[in-house]
């Protein structure tokens, strides 16, 4: 059963664009959400984070957006680069803070 | 470099087989999560410890066993392998038991089983 879906596998963006990758999850128990970025052949990094408590953080470029009615957030990358090219997984983690739910992942191409 | 070490870094067996995947997690991370990507699925979390005790358990096959030993690196076994074995096997450590915050991933070992 995925608690995390994201349901685009992939997106396609010109550069100097805003990119929005979608994220959504069934568990109203979740209360931390993170982006990972994985390039081929390297291990997700970790990207940006926001909690339950939160509607919006923002990190230079990369904004995510929390709604929590709806179990969705989104990760606004603007502008788009084409570094930014890697597939993006949404993970939730709940209040017991030992499991992270993992999405399908989004891969993302910015094109110059 | 995220500081955490997979190795191998590729593996290629047959069927039946058993392998042992390493994993050793940032200077000064206690905690070691496991995790197992197939194609065109999400990150599978398989098994945590910390501090050498198993602290949470994921969708873990009975095949499937894992443990950490005092020095803090962590080996994955995988026995009788089974051709849906095959996939990329993640490391990821973190400081803490319980943790709102990130995981450091390791490069990833990738299996696969003939």
């Amino acid at each position: 059963d995925q608690q995390v879906k994201q349901n685009s596998p992939s997106l396609s963006v010109q550069e100097g664009r805003i990119s929005i990758l979608n994220c959504d999850y069934t568990n109203s128990m979740f209360d931390y959400f993170l982006w990972y970025k994985k390039y081929p052949a390297e291990g997700p990094t970790f990207l940006i984070s926001i909690s339950s408590i939160k509607d919006k953080n923002e990190d230079g470029r990369f904004t995510v957006f929390l709604n929590k009615s709806a179990k969705h957030l989104s990760l606004h990358i603007v502008p788009s680069q084409p570094g930014d090219s890697a597939v993006y997984f949404c993970a939730a983690q709940g209040n017991t803070g030992n499991q992270f739910y993992f999405g399908t992942g989004t891969s993302l191409t910015v094109i110059p | 470099d995220s500081g955490v070490t997979q190795t191998p870094k590729h593996l290629i067996t047959a069927t039946g087989q058993r392998v042992t995947l390493r994993c050793s997690p940032r200077s000064g991370d206690l905690s070691v999560y496991w995790y197992q990507q197939s194609l065109d699925q999400g990150l599978q979390f398989l098994i945590q410890y910390y501090n050498g005790e198993e602290r949470a358990k994921g969708n873990i096959l009975e095949r499937f066993s894992a443990q950490q030993f005092p020095d803090l690196h962590s080996e994955l076994n995988l026995s009788s392998l089974e051709l849906g074995d095959s996939a990329l096997y993640f490391c990821a450590s973190s400081v803490r038991a319980t943790n709102t915050g990130e995981l450091f991933f390791g490069e990833g070992s990738r299996l696969t089983v003939l």
